[in-house]
C-alpha cells in the first residue's frame, strides 16, 4: 500500500517557537493532503485540507495564521505551529488522497507536540 | 453538518465475534470508511464501503445501509492483539468538497 511519512515523530518546545511538521508520500502523488488534530482519547479533529498548488482550506475554528500550512509539491505538505503554546500540545496526524485511489486515505505515523 | 454516532467502548472474548455499530447523518454522502488504531499511533485502513451491501476482508467485515445511515464492522476470531480503537469516518460534501469527518471511536478491549 502507500506509504506516508511524518517528520518529526516527536517534538518538545518551549512555549513562544514555532515547530514545522513535514507530511511525505513517499510512493505515490497525493493529490490533496489532510491535517488532523488527535487529543487523547478523542478523535480525529480536521484541521485543514490542503491541495498541491492552493492555498489550503481551514476548517471553522482553527486559525489559519497560527496553523500555517504549505503544500508545495504532489509529495510534500507541512503545517507549522507559530507561536506554540502549551494548549498546541497534541497528536498532530496527515493523510494524503492517492490520485488512482481517491477513495482512501492513507495516514502519517503522526506527530506528538510538547509545547513546555 | 455531519453526526457520526458509535459506541465508546466495547469488550469481547478471545476467539469471539464481535460487531461494532456506526450511524450517521450527513448530506452527500460520498462513502464510509473503518479505520484501526492503537494507542500512539495512527489510523490504519480497514475498509470502504460507498454502496449497501457487505465487503468482507479476511477476518473483518463491513456492512452499509444508505438508507439506514447506518454501518457495521464486524470482527471474527477475534486476537488479543484486536484491541485498539475503530473509527467510523464519513465522507460528505461540505462546501463544495466531500470532506471525511470521523466519529469518536469504539475502544475495543479484547480478553483471555
Amino acid at each position: 500500500g502507500a506509504v506516508v511519512s511524518q517528520h518529526p515523530s516527536r517534538v518538545i518546545c518551549k512555549s513562544g517557537t514555532s515547530v514545522k511538521i513535514e507530511c511525505r508520500s513517499l510512493d505515490f502523488q497525493a493529490t490533496t493532503m489532510f491535517w488532523y488534530r488527535q487529543f487523547p482519547k478523542q478523535s480525529l479533529m480536521l484541521m485543514a485540507t490542503s491541495n498541491e498548488g492552493s492555498k489550503a482550506t481551514y476548517e471553522q475554528g482553527v486559525e489559519k495564521d497560527k496553523f500555517l500550512i504549505n503544500h508545495a509539491s504532489l509529495t510534500l505538505s507541512t503545517l507549522t505551529v507559530t507561536s506554540a503554546h502549551p494548549e498546541d500540545s497534541s497528536f498532530y496526524i496527515c493523510s494524503a488522497t492517492n490520485r488512482e485511489a481517491k477513495e482512501t486515505q492513507y495516514f502519517g505515523p503522526g506527530t506528538r507536540l510538547l509545547v513546555l | 453538518g455531519q453526526n457520526i454516532d458509535q459506541p465508546t467502548e466495547m469488550t469481547a472474548t478471545e476467539g469471539a465475534i464481535v460487531q461494532i455499530n456506526c450511524t450517521y447523518q450527513t448530506s452527500g454522502f460520498n462513502g464510509l470508511f473503518w479505520y484501526q488504531q492503537h494507542a500512539g499511533e495512527a489510523p490504519t485502513f480497514l475498509s470502504y464501503n460507498v454502496l449497501d451491501g457487505l465487503e468482507e476482508k479476511g477476518r473483518f467485515s463491513s456492512f452499509l445501509s444508505r438508507s439506514k445511515g447506518y454501518s457495521y464492522l464486524l470482527l471474527k476470531e477475534l486476537q488479543m492483539k484486536d484491541s485498539a480503537s475503530y473509527l467510523c469516518a464519513v465522507r460528505g460534501l461540505t462546501g463544495g468538497s466531500y470532506i471525511p469527518t470521523f466519529g469518536r471511536g469504539t475502544s475495543l478491549i479484547v480478553h483471555p
